[in-house]
């Protein structure tokens, strides 16, 4: 049963286009959502996250935008660049930690030059 | 400051044995958590340790367990395992618990089970 489906699970993008990663929850328990980026051989490092009373948060080239009444969030990489090629997760996280944590699928990005 | 590290690296083991990993968190970090990585199940929560007790568990067998020392330092085994156990294993590490405090994520330990 999976909680948070995110999608697509693979993305192509040329240099300098938008990429843009949905994630939908179903459980409204879910107050903090962060994303990750994990490049291989590493661990997820914390991207941006986001809250459910802000709609969008921006920092730098990645944006979060979240529509809690859809109960649904994205993650838009604007002027991707081929460092930008990694694995992307959403995850979704209770109040009270993350010992409940669910975490996407993972999208894996490829920026092509 | 140092980063989350995990040992081994990499391990092969075969069915029935059991398998002991480490991770050393961020100095002054004391929530230590645990993730099963696959392809096909991605990323799931085990378990989360503060000041050496078990918080809060995943949906996993009595099979995987864990442990926190004083140092915060942190151990996971598997008894008896299966096929199905070779995964990525994360270790993440946090100043406190709860959502406000940022998990810093290892590099991992690949396990493969034979």
């Amino acid at each position: 049963q999976q909680q948070v489906k995110q999608s697509p699970q693979s993305l192509i993008v040329q240099k300098g286009g938008i990429s843009i990663i949905n994630c939908a929850y179903e459980n409204t328990a879910f107050d903090y959502f962060p994303w990750y980026q994990q490049f291989p051989g590493k661990g997820p490092a914390l991207l941006i996250a986001i809250r459910p009373d802000v709609s969008e948060k921006k920092e730098g080239r990645f944006t979060i935008s979240f529509n809690k009444s859809a109960k649904q969030f994205s993650l838009h990489i604007m002027d991707s660049q081929p460092g930008d090629s990694a694995t992307y997760f959403c995850a979704a996280v209770p109040s009270g930690g993350y010992q409940k944590v669910t975490f996407g699928i993972g999208t894996k990005l490829q920026v092509i030059p | 400051k140092a980063g989350v590290t995990q040992t081994p690296r990499y391990l092969i083991k075969t069915r029935g044995q059991q398998v002991t990993l480490s991770c050393s968190p961020i100095s002054g970090h004391r929530s230590v958590s645990w993730y099963q990585q696959t392809p096909g199940q991605g990323l799931q929560f085990l378990f989360e340790y503060f000041s050496e007790t078990q918080r809060n568990k995943g949906n996993f067998p009595g099979r995987f367990s864990g442990r926190q020392f004083s140092n915060s330092r942190s151990e996971m085994n598997v008894s008896t395992l299966e096929l199905g156990d070779s995964a990525l294993y994360l270790c993440a590490s946090s100043l406190g618990q709860g959502a406000a405090h940022e998990q810093f994520f290892g590099p991992g330990t690949r396990l493969t089970v034979l």
